[in-house]
């Protein structure tokens, strides 16, 4: 069974710094879906940054990259010019490229780091 | 294009009273989840359904729980016999996926917050 785990519960930034948040995560499978989602205090889920495990180019979107290194299965992301709209839980997400019983593409998570942006 | 809304958006029960949530997907999204969030805690699987075929619902915890997608669009996740560990966030997601790349992404809506009293 394919696990996620997150081992900074909180972490905070000074606007306009970058900071970095951690995810590992284990599963014997080769060809996977890594996720960031995000979520605001108003508790919709957003997605923020997808990586395909078969890709070695690690994913960007605008200010938010990732750091995937599948050896050591970690999948850390980057949020560089932190804004104050960035504070949020953030979710590290696992999805088995092949579909399981039931043809099923369920989403794996971890626990959740929350991360505040002070002004 | 409207996203996936989910009502009601806050639902207080009593225990051993029957709830029913609803979920809107996104028009045309073959795919759709119900996930239960407990608080401080990440998303769990409840079940999955592709079009109107319930295909997994292997993380529903209970036969108190029940899910349904009639007609491939709207899904409504009733709960049985309230009791005190179902308090949670119910958060809804579908995706498009067509076959083509990275249609298996999933939206969410914005959650049914349940407490039961």
């Amino acid at each position: 069974a394919q696990t996620v785990t997150q081992s900074q519960p909180e972490m905070s930034v000074q606007e306009a710094e970058t900071v970095t948040l951690s995810c590992t995560y284990d599963t014997s499978e080769n060809n996977y879906y890594l996720f960031w989602y995000k979520q605001p205090p108003s508790r919709q889920m957003i997605l923020v940054i997808r990586q395909e495990a078969y890709k070695q180019q690690n994913a960007t979107e605008n200010r938010f990259s990732v750091n995937f290194q599948k050896a050591a299965k970690s999948f850390s992301l980057k949020i560089s010019d932190s804004q104050l709209g960035d504070t949020a839980m953030y979710f590290c997400a696992f999805m088995n490229l092949l579909r399981n019983a039931g043809n099923n593409r369920k989403l794996i998570w971890g626990l959740g780091t929350s991360l505040a942006v002070n002004p | 294009g409207a996203g996936v809304s989910q009502s009601p958006r806050y639902k207080v029960a009593k225990r051993g009273q029957d709830v029913a949530l609803r979920c809107d997907p996104i028009s045309g999204h073959v795919s759709l989840f119900w996930y239960q969030q407990a608080l401080g805690q990440g998303p769990e699987f409840l079940t999955y359904f592709q079009n109107e075929a319930q295909l997994d619902k292997s993380g529903l915890p209970s036969d108190r729980f029940f899910a349904e997608r009639p007609e491939g669009s709207v899904s409504t996740l009733k709960i049985q016999r309230t009791q005190q560990e179902d308090s949670a966030v119910y958060l809804c997601a579908s995706s498009l996926d067509d076959g083509r790349p990275r249609t298996d992404t999933q939206y969410f809506g914005p959650g049914t917050r349940l407490t039961v009293l």
